[in-house]
């Protein structure tokens, strides 16, 4: 079991540029999860999915941002234009039961 | 509404000496708990969890937490801490939707 896998780790982009996070999943999990964390807000949810299907994306700070799941190996949260606040750590996770998560090492994102 | 009250923002401990991290949470029905630890640099590993039966919960690296429903509390505990328990800890209530804490970052001194 290799874990949830993200990539990049590390993201440097300009402002205004189009940025994309990847995820991929625990084989067998069927919920899958973006987080977000920064110094000033801690952690949080900004959508998951359930069989693929959003389920809840009312975290989702803004129309900047948008997540697909066209797989269930496979998610992408994607940023179009970043913005130097968009600035922190993205997390994704997975869950077979949606109770209990296990979490990708992160992407650090850094908007210049 | 849920909600995860974390008091303590930094908590620094002797090495060998016990750990009591606090957590207080805010749920409308019967609470799933958990407690997850984060190393720098890394992501969220899952300490323990709570979902019913027994309230003194066992976990990995020698933790266990107690959940106690008159004082809404699923506190985290380990008898003698090492170092390489430095990390910072987050408390999460919820099912599928988990609502974190601020966390509370521990520093172990020898």
């Amino acid at each position: 079991d290799a874990g949830v896998i993200q990539s990049p780790r590390h993201e440097v982009t300009e402002m205004g540029q189009e940025v994309t996070l990847r995820c991929k999943p625990i084989s067998g999990h069927d919920y899958l999860f973006w987080y977000r964390q920064t110094m000033m807000r801690g952690l949080e949810l900004l959508i998951y999915f359930n069989n693929n299907v959003p389920i809840d994306d009312s975290g989702m700070p803004e129309d900047r941002f948008s997540a697909k799941m066209p797989n269930a190996s496979f998610s992408t949260l994607k940023i179009q234009p970043s913005e130097p606040r968009d600035s922190a750590v993205y997390f994704c996770a997975s869950s077979r039961t949606g109770y209990g998560y296990t979490f990708g090492s992160g992407t650090r994102l850094t908007v210049v | 509404a849920q909600s995860v009250t974390q008091p303590d923002i930094h908590i620094t401990v002797s090495e060998g000496a016990s750990l009591e991290l606090r957590c207080n949470y805010s749920y409308g029905a019967t609470p799933y708990l958990f407690w997850y630890v984060q190393s720098p640099g890394q992501g969220l590993q899952l300490l323990l969890k709570y979902f019913s039966g027994d309230t003194l919960v066992q976990g990995i690296k020698g933790f266990e937490a107690e959940f106690k429903r008159s004082q809404s509390s699923f506190n985290l505990r380990k008898p003698s801490v090492h170092w390489s328990d430095a990390a910072e800890y987050f408390c999460a209530v919820g099912t599928f939707q988990l609502s974190f804490g601020a966390g509370t970052t521990v520093t172990v001194r020898a």
